[in-house]
């Protein structure tokens, strides 16, 4: 079946450095992606979206980025801080389908201090 | 505002109790989602409302109920609860169509034992 995956179930990074977190997707008709963050004992935030018609798009700090051929979805995060430590994972959905979301597994960001 | 609250944050079963998950939300959405998070797992959908008096099954709704009587309220009901049903459960609400605005709760620790 369809799925969405992380590569790596951690990372840990240096405070300042910039992080970036990867996820695989298999769904070819997904064409809506959100990256969620969750810190412990909360439940999941928004930090952004991307649509399939774009291959880039900025927030304050983050970046995400598209890459439709290889099914890949980047989250970048700069000058990592260490309110960035949790854990981050990705979401896709076919919104011409059902418009619901797949989750990932997450991966856990752990910024040294 | 509250967002969405859930109640309890944790709750340990016996094989076979029964319970419900309480979730309301005062930000007067129509959709509101169940997802069930196992360890090392994404996010599983278990039932969705788009409205108050309509749900739907999700990828996962064996062993589970819901209603949705108002606006506000959907709590999720184990009637004959499963070890396999030890999980971290989260309810989201958002407005109509928008996936992008999804806010979850902070989640309730569900043990069966």
């Amino acid at each position: 079946g369809e799925s969405v995956g992380l590569h790596l179930p951690t990372l840990s990074v240096q405070e300042g450095d910039n992080s970036i977190i990867n996820c695989a997707y298999s769904n070819s008709a997904s064409d809506y992606f959100i990256w969620y963050k969750q810190e412990s004992g909360k439940g999941p935030q928004f930090i952004i979206d991307i649509r399939s018609n774009m291959d880039k798009r900025q927030g304050q700090r983050v970046t995400v980025l598209l890459n439709k051929t290889v099914k890949h979805l980047s989250l970048q995060i700069a000058a990592t801080q260490p309110g960035d430590s949790a854990v981050y994972f990705c979401a896709e959905a076919d919104t011409g389908a059902n418009s619901k979301l797949t989750f990932g597994k997450g991966i856990t960001l752990s910024v040294r201090p | 505002n509250a967002g969405v609250t859930q109640t309890p944050k944790f709750r340990i079963l016996k094989i076979g109790q029964s319970m419900t998950l309480q979730c309301t939300q005062d930000m007067n959405h129509n959709y509101m989602y169940w997802y069930r998070q196992d360890p090392g797992m994404g996010l599983k959908l278990i039932y969705y409302s788009v409205g108050a008096g309509i749900t739907d099954k999700g990828e996962v709704p064996n062993g589970y109920n819901v209603s949705r009587s108002t606006t506000e309220d959907f709590p999720l009901r184990l009637e004959l609860a499963a070890p396999s049903q030890t999980s971290v459960y989260f309810c989201a609400s958002s407005s109509t169509g928008d996936m992008m605005s999804q806010h979850f709760g902070d989640g309730t620790r569900l043990s069966i034992l």
